[in-house]
């Protein structure tokens, strides 16, 4: 069964830095692309960031573009979303998800974590 | 940037109702969407995929169909757990982009 843990959400102020981090299990986690998707509390879904099988191909949101950076380690089934220069608009619970598998290129978002919440204020 | 537009923004139904959710696409999506469910305090989950096809696990009476631009998703007789928020995404291009979410009320 695929599992994706998140942790790292804080209350933080405005111009600080965060780093989040998603711990996944029952796959082969080398073999799929990651994605950050974050949701305000009430409001719709926006998607943040995505990562290839390897981490040599990450893509990002125009709205995070410069100040977030997301990597991965596979050898411990872990990816990162380090967050800098940070905005009251960034308030949102932030989900890690799994992707499409290598073999393919789309940005299909299947599994998702059950989030954490990161405050800035 | 691919516009979702997913209607309607609510909806009221019985147990045991067919109701149908809709999202347009600004552009062709090549059939890249997928219907997400999400209850009060919990994560999305993903419910179809390549806009017709069921996720394993997921039971028969959720549906998607599609038809150029426009997508459906439909569960055919409504049960009490599927009162809940549901979201269309499209994934066929940078950047993946999601509908406003419709939710289903009991009425």
């Amino acid at each position: 069964e695929v599992h994706l843990v998140e942790s790292g959400g804080l209350l933080v102020q405005p111009g600080g830095s965060l780093r989040l981090s998603c711990t996944a299990s029952g796959f082969i986690f080398s073999d799929y692309w990651m994605h950050w998707v974050r949701q305000v509390p009430g409001k719709g879904l926006q998607w943040v960031s995505r990562i290839s099988n390897d981490g040599s191909d990450v893509t990002y949101a125009e709205s995070v573009k410069g100040r977030f950076t997301f990597s991965r380690d596979n050898a411990k089934n872990t990816v990162n979303l380090h967050m800098s220069s940070l905005r009251v608009e960034d308030t949102a619970v932030y989900y890690c998800a799994r992707g499409a598998h290598k073999s393919h290129g789309n940005y299909y978002v299947g599994y998702w974590g059950q989030g954490t919440l990161v405050v800035v204020s | 940037d691919i516009r979702m537009t997913q209607s309607p923004t609510s909806l009221a139904a019985s147990v045991g109702d067919r109701v149908t959710i809709t999202c347009r696409a600004s552009q062709d999506i090549h059939y890249g969407l997928s219907w997400l469910q999400q209850k009060p305090g919990k994560a999305p989950k993903s419910l179809i995929f390549g806009a017709t096809s069921l996720q394993s696990g997921v039971p028969s009476r959720f549906s998607g169909s599609s038809y150029e631009t426009d997508f459906n998703f439909t569960i055919s007789s409504l049960q009490p757990e599927d009162f809940a928020l549901y979201y269309c995404l499209q994934y066929d291009s940078y950047p993946p982009s999601f509908g406003g979410g419709t939710r289903i009320e009991i009425k």
